[in-house]
């Protein structure tokens, strides 16, 4: 599975838009990338999900280059609620690695009034 | 509520118990997953199943760590004689692996266990 690397925290203001981006040098063919949000105390909540170019959805956008060894997180308007720990995450599609997800730090965001 | 549900959400227990943990995933998913997450880091992976059959283990699994999903439906995960060093949140997911398809993995609250 490819390794992510992502900054270990970022700090931002209400109302603010976020990006976090992740570097995945040795994404594999069959590799999508997740984001997930983790609040303390909760397990990770999926947030979004993509292969190429750019999804979107009510949460956030992610946007991911044609070489696809990087990937940003945006997190429109954020609220103090959106303080929380975000991980970047590859993995394989059908037929490839046995579907775990291998975690690191994380990013901690925090959202100042 | 739909999601993947654990219990207890926590547990205190002395050093040498033996404590089960109880995962009941999102209905109809066919893949459970086992994680274990210490303060300050991602959350680490102990065990699947592909419906009944348990399909990987970590090396993060010792054998006082045993795990079952009898009718591929809900799993317990076992802890005997447990360890201080067994202190931490233990986070159950769920997929549908199906072919051709991603495999987004949906977490339930997790369970805290604090070994004194």
């Amino acid at each position: 599975l490819a390794k992510t690397t992502q900054p270990i925290s970022m700090d931002s203001y209400e109302g603010q838009e976020v990006n976090i981006t992740c570097s995945h040098n040795n994404i594999a063919t069959n590799d999508y990338i997740t984001w997930y949000q983790q609040f303390p105390s909760q397990g990770p909540r999926f947030i979004i999900q993509g292969y190429k170019t750019k999804v979107t959805n009510e949460v956030a956008s992610l946007f991911i280059p044609a070489d696809r060894k990087s990937s940003t997180l945006s997190l429109p308007r954020v609220s103090l609620s959106d303080t929380a720990v975000y991980y970047c995450l590859v993995g394989g599609r059908d037929g490839g690695s046995q579907g775990n997800l291998i975690f690191g730090k994380g990013t901690k965001l925090s959202v100042k009034p | 509520d739909t999601g993947v549900s654990q219990n207890p959400r926590h547990k205190i227990t002395k050093r040498g118990q033996n404590v089960t943990f109880r995962c009941d995933p999102i209905s109809e998913h066919n893949r459970l997953y086992w994680y274990r997450q210490t303060l300050g880091q991602g959350p680490e992976f102990l065990t699947y199943f592909q419906n009944e059959a348990q399909l990987e283990k970590s090396r993060l699994l010792s054998d006082r760590f045993s795990a079952e999903r009898p009718k591929g439906s809900f799993s317990t995960l076992e802890i005997q004689r447990t360890e201080q060093g067994d202190s931490a949140m233990y986070l159950c997911a769920s997929s549908l692996r199906l072919a051709g398809s991603t495999d987004t993995q949906y977490f339930g609250p997790g369970t805290r266990l604090t070994v004194l």
